[in-house]
């Protein structure tokens, strides 16, 4: 089955810097690449994902890119805010609508 | 609004006990998930349901079972509940528009 490694485990980064997360795949059937956002206490939420035919989506501060050939895909925060502080997980799935495989997480802290 | 309730947020119960979890959308979506969450190991897929009376084991599914029986509502059962059982559960379900695996808010089952 799936296999979704992620790093680092846990990610301090000073306010306004950019954080960097990677996650690499080992199943090249994998097309559908979504990074969740769990604050404290509260639900994982979607947000921002990529399909396998894309190699770089953007969304205000937030990017992720995909590098199919090497299986692993990442994501960017840029200009990093307090709130940015959670865990963010990365998934991966044949199929868009179908199970997910998630990360084991990473913890990033905002230094103010 | 998306909906996803789990029917506690805490439960603690003692070895052996059978342990019901309810996870009930409103979405009128098929597909519903389960996953435990524990501290390193990320988001772990127990059981999961594309459509009324079908279910798929998922990557973690020893020592526990499903039931749908109701396109809404996706139930976990511990047959058998033992203490490396303890930990956070959530559900899930896929919204489609958008792409989306929406959370419940979790279980923290804590078992003595």
């Amino acid at each position: 089955g799936e296999n979704v490694e992620q790093h680092p485990s846990t990610l301090s980064v000073q306010e306004g810097d950019s954080a960097v997360i990677k996650c690499t795949y080992s199943d090249s059937a994998s097309n559908y690449f979504p990074w969740y956002k769990q604050e404290l206490g509260k639900r994982p939420q979607l947000i921002i994902d990529i399909r396998s035919n894309v190699g770089e989506k953007k969304d205000q501060r937030i990017a992720v890119t995909l590098n199919k050939t090497a299986k692993h895909f990442s994501l960017h925060i840029t200009e990093t805010q307090p709130e940015d502080s959670a865990v963010y997980f990365c998934a991966a799935s044949k199929n868009g609508n179908e199970k997910l495989t998630f990360g084991t997480g990473t913890r990033l802290t905002i230094i103010p | 609004d998306v909906k996803v309730t789990q029917s506690s947020r805490y439960l603690v119960k003692r070895t052996g006990e059978k342990v019901f979890l309810e996870c009930v959308q409103d979405m009128d979506h098929e597909n519903m998930f389960w996953y435990r969450q524990d501290p390193g190991l990320g988001l772990r897929l127990i059981y999961f349901s594309y459509d009324v009376k079908m279910k798929e084991k998922g990557d973690i599914p020893e020592g526990y079972s499903v039931s749908r029986e109701k396109k809404e509502r996706f139930s976990l059962i511990l047959e058998s509940a033992s203490t490396n059982q303890t930990s956070m559960y959530l559900c899930a379900a896929h919204t489609g528009t958008p792409n989306e695996q929406y959370f419940g808010p979790g279980t923290r089952l804590t078992v003595t």
